[in-house]
This record gives structure tokens, C-alpha cells and sequence, in this order.
């Protein structure tokens, strides 16, 4: 299996602007999680859905901020308008189940700039 | 919301020295303990998964102990490497099930 994938790896744009970020789990896996990394939070959860469904969102910093799964093989996180303050690298990561005892796989992370 | 904390920050050793770091973390609610492997520019990778009291895995050099009574777990490298330098973050999984991560460990093996 190729792992979580992620794209784009990074992505430079302008404040105002929207930014999709997007993210394939393994396969199988049913449980799938947004995380962001910055400096001054360390590696915060955003949201996570259970077989394409977003179970909880709390974790989001505010309305700009939306996420989806349309199907099992992918998911979007997608920002809009775009802040400086949302610079950060974001990571998704996926799950075979939610026991909490089970292994989160992780992708390569987006590192997102925003100017 | 659990408060992960791990100790020291960063750490400078020399190649061959054993390490070890700490992660504590509140002991009600528990449900599991993480521990993850980051280096630079890569993703996260999973270490152990503990859940028991008195818990200890190994994996090759490294291994970790598990304290839930008392909320803390300790991460050993013997014979450090410099391949070993990397950010080693824990998590717990608490009642929701969810992982709160520490701050991490940033580890330099130094040759």
C-alpha cells in the first residue's frame, strides 16, 4: 500500500485566496483525521470522520475552515478566505478503526504559506 | 481536554550515549498511550501503543515504559545513533478516543 497521500506537498499563496488541501487514505481504513502542526500549538486535531462522516469538528479554528469526504479513498480540507495565521503544515492521517488503541498512519503533511 | 506534556524539549547526545525522555499525562480517563517517531520532513511514524500498567515494548534499540497510575511514560534509546535524531512526540487516547499529542522531544545524535 502506498500509505496516506497527501497533495499538493507544499502550496505558497496569497492572503484572501481559498486553498484546498486534499488527502487519500490506506485503503480500508475507516476513520480518517485533519491535523495542523504550527510552532506555538504543536499537532493539533482539526476533525476526524467515520466512514466518510465527520464525527467531530470542534477542533476546527472557525467557519473559514471546512472539511469533506465525499467517498472513502478521499477528503478535503479546504480554507477560505486564507489568513497568514494559517500558515502551518496540515497532516492527515488514517485509521483501520477508532479504538484508540489503533495505529494512526500519517501522510507527508502539506505545508501551507499564506503571504 | 487531556494536557500531554513531554520533557526536555531537546536533547544533544553523543553517538553511543543511551537517552531517555519523558511524557506525562493525566491519569483518569486513561485509555492508551503513543509514541511516535518524526523527522524532518517527514510524516509521523508509530512506535508503540501501550495500554496496561507496567507496560514495556522494544523495538530494536528503543523502548518504553508505561506508568498509568502515576501518568507518565518513559521513551529509552540505548547506543544512540544518528539516525535516531528525530522529534519523538506521545499521545493519548482518551475517553473520546481521540489523540492529544505532547510537544515532542527533539533528539540530535551527534556523530
Amino acid at each position: 500500500d502506498a500509505g496516506v497521500i497527501q497533495s499538493p506537498r507544499h502550496e505558497v499563496t496569497e492572503m484572501g485566496q481559498e486553498v484546498t488541501l486534499r488527502c487519500k487514505p490506506i485503503s480500508g481504513h475507516d476513520y480518517l483525521f485533519w491535523y495542523r502542526q504550527t510552532m506555538m500549538r504543536g499537532l493539533e486535531l482539526l476533525i476526524y470522520f467515520n466512514n466518510n462522516v465527520p464525527i467531530d469538528d470542534s477542533g476546527m479554528p472557525e467557519d473559514r475552515f471546512s472539511a469533506k469526504m465525499p467517498n472513502a479513498s478521499f477528503s478535503t480540507l479546504k480554507i477560505q478566505p486564507s489568513e497568514p495565521r494559517d500558515s502551518a503544515v496540515y497532516f492527515c492521517a488514517s485509521s483501520l478503526d477508532g479504538s484508540g488503541t489503533d495505529t494512526q498512519y500519517f501522510g507527508p503533511g502539506t505545508r501551507l504559506t499564506v503571504l | 481536554i487531556l494536557n500531554v506534556e513531554q520533557s526536555p524539549q531537546s536533547l544533544h547526545v553523543q553517538e553511543g550515549d543511551s537517552t531517555n525522555f519523558t511524557c506525562s499525562f493525566p491519569s483518569s480517563n486513561f485509555y492508551a498511550l503513543h509514541w511516535y517517531r518524526w523527522e524532518t520532513a517527514k510524516s509521523p511514524e508509530a512506535l508503540f501503543v501501550m495500554t496496561l500498567n507496567g507496560d514495556e515494548k522494544k523495538k530494536g534499540r528503543i523502548s518504553a515504559t508505561l506508568n498509568t497510575k502515576e501518568g507518565y511514560s518513559y521513551l529509552y534509546i540505548k547506543g544512540s545513533q544518528p539516525e535516531d535524531s528525530a522529534t519523538y512526540l506521545c499521545a493519548q487516547t482518551g475517553s473520546a478516543r481521540q489523540l492529544t499529542f505532547g510537544s515532542g522531544t527533539q533528539l540530535t545524535v551527534l556523530p
